[in-house]
């Protein structure tokens, strides 16, 4: 059974660090790209970027380039979705999912969401 | 970048009634790439509809996908109590946009 686990929920204040993840399991984690998807409050999906964890090959939405940083380890079949400084606009839920198959291909597995909250 | 509009905003119908919700984009979309989710309170978003037309895995043949260019459509045929939910188009292709959605509440 293909499973995508993240971790769990985030509190942050502005301007801190943080790194959350997604664990693949049930199918070859390095054969399928994983992406990102953010929703804000009430709002929603937003496409940030996807990851080839085979590679590392990795695309970005244009309107998050350079907010965020999306990695993975293969070794451990899990991908992260990264901040350097968060902002109180980062508050969102995080889904990670995977794409069913080449890099176009849409989103069949999704996890079950991590909610980051960033307040001072 | 193709922009996905979605319309209604809100659709308010009864178990059983037929339910079309309609996705345009900005520019037209190979309908190899346009698909179809619902969303329900606290989960994650499922995908329904893939290559504009084509079910998912376990989909119900109550929910249709049709169109092409910039003109998309997804029908469910009779509503049932687990169908009100929220829904989403999405051109998979290069940059990948969600359209804003559309709920669909029990009127």
């Amino acid at each position: 059974e293909v499973q995508l686990v993240q971790s769990g929920a985030e509190v942050k204040k502005p301007g801190e660090s943080l790194k959350i993840s997604c664990k693949g399991s049930g199918y070859s984690f390095t054969s399928y790209w994983i992406g990102w998807v953010r929703q804000m409050p009430g709002k929603g999906l937003e496409w940030m970027g996807i990851i080839y964890p085979g590679d590392s090959d990795t695309r970005y939405s244009p309107s998050f380039q350079g907010q965020v940083t999306i990695s993975a380890d293969k070794s451990i079949s899990t991908a992260y979705l990264q901040w350097s400084s968060l902002k109180a606009s980062d508050t969102a839920m995080y889904y990670c999912a995977r794409r069913s198959g080449q890099l176009w291909s849409p989103f069949d597995y999704w996890g079950q969401g991590t909610l980051v909250t960033v307040s001072s | 970048e193709i922009v996905l509009t979605q319309s209604p905003g809100t659709l308010s119908l009864s178990p059983g009634e037929r339910a079309t919700l309609s996705c345009r984009a900005s520019q037209s979309v190979s309908s190899s790439y346009l698909a179809w989710y619902q969303q329900k309170p606290g989960q994650a978003p499922r995908l329904l509809i893939y290559g504009a037309s084509s079910r998912a895995t376990g989909i119900p043949d109550r929910f249709s996908g049709s169109g092409s260019g910039t003109d998309f459509t997804l029908t469910i045929s009779r509503l049932e109590p687990e169908d009100f939910a929220v829904y989403y188009c999405q051109q998979y292709g290069s940059s990948s946009p969600f359209g804003g959605g559309t709920k669909v509440e029990i009127k």
